[in-house]
């Protein structure tokens, strides 16, 4: 079973919709949880980072984590076509020090 | 504040020879890591430096070496290449992350594109 699973994509919504990004996870000792956006030819620019269950707001971000599932999310909000890039989920252990990342899901915002 | 930086751009090399890739932490940060990002394989996690010393290392053959140097940068030596070295290869730096009480999360650069012929 792998660590982390998340759906590639690619997903396409029209603008100015909520978006919902998701990754599951098996070993429940991650404790620390991360979404970074990569666009195409760049290295990937980190959104969100959050500690245990709990939700977090940035903006248009917020970042949902429900440990007891152990599943996380990235909801977006009025989104816009700049948000067209690939997400990653990143999963980390306390006293740890390996990130381990999803493969990334692609996200494509139609005007 | 300036991000991480890493150099060149893009590299392209033939197989058998070797490559080196540089990298500039931001400032502060004392960790360092590698990482490839091969096509359809997501991020995979090559090597930590913390403190001029390696800490960890992922599941890459020892042709995968690096070293950090006493102003923290870093460089990644990869020798005798081979066609499915060719990645983006990501750096990234970070506090100290994953010891004592602070974990902090990762910062990356736009990476250096190689490719073997």
């Amino acid at each position: 079973q792998k660590e982390v699973e998340q759906d590639p994509g690619p997903l396409s919504v029209p603008e100015g919709a909520i978006v919902s990004l998701n990754c599951t996870y098996s070993n429940s000792a991650f404790q620390y949880f991360m979404w970074y956006r990569q666009y195409s030819r760049k290295g990937p620019e980190l959104l969100m980072y959050t500690y245990s269950s709990g939700n977090k707001e940035d903006g248009r971000f917020t970042a949902q984590v429900d440990k007891s599932s152990k599943y996380i999310s990235l909801f977006i909000r009025d989104s816009q076509p700049s948000d067209s890039a690939t997400y990653l989920c990143a999963l980390l252990k306390a006293r740890d020090d390996k990130i381990i990342f999803g493969k990334g899901t692609r996200l494509h915002i139609l005007p | 504040e300036a991000g991480v930086t890493q150099s060149p751009t893009h590299l392209i090399k033939t197989r058998g020879q070797q490559a080196t890739l540089r990298c500039s932490p931001i400032s502060g940060h004392t960790s360092v890591y590698w990482y490839q990002q091969a096509l359809g394989l997501g991020l995979q996690f090559l090597l930590w430096y913390d403190e001029g010393e390696e800490r960890n290392r992922g599941n890459f053959p020892p042709r995968f070496s690096g070293r950090q140097f006493p102003n923290y940068s870093s460089e990644l030596n990869v020798n005798a290449l081979e066609l499915e070295d060719s990645a983006l290869y990501l750096c990234a730096s970070s506090l100290l992350l994953g010891t004592g009480n602070s974990n902090q999360p990762q910062h990356f650069g736009d990476g250096t594109r190689l490719s073997i012929l």
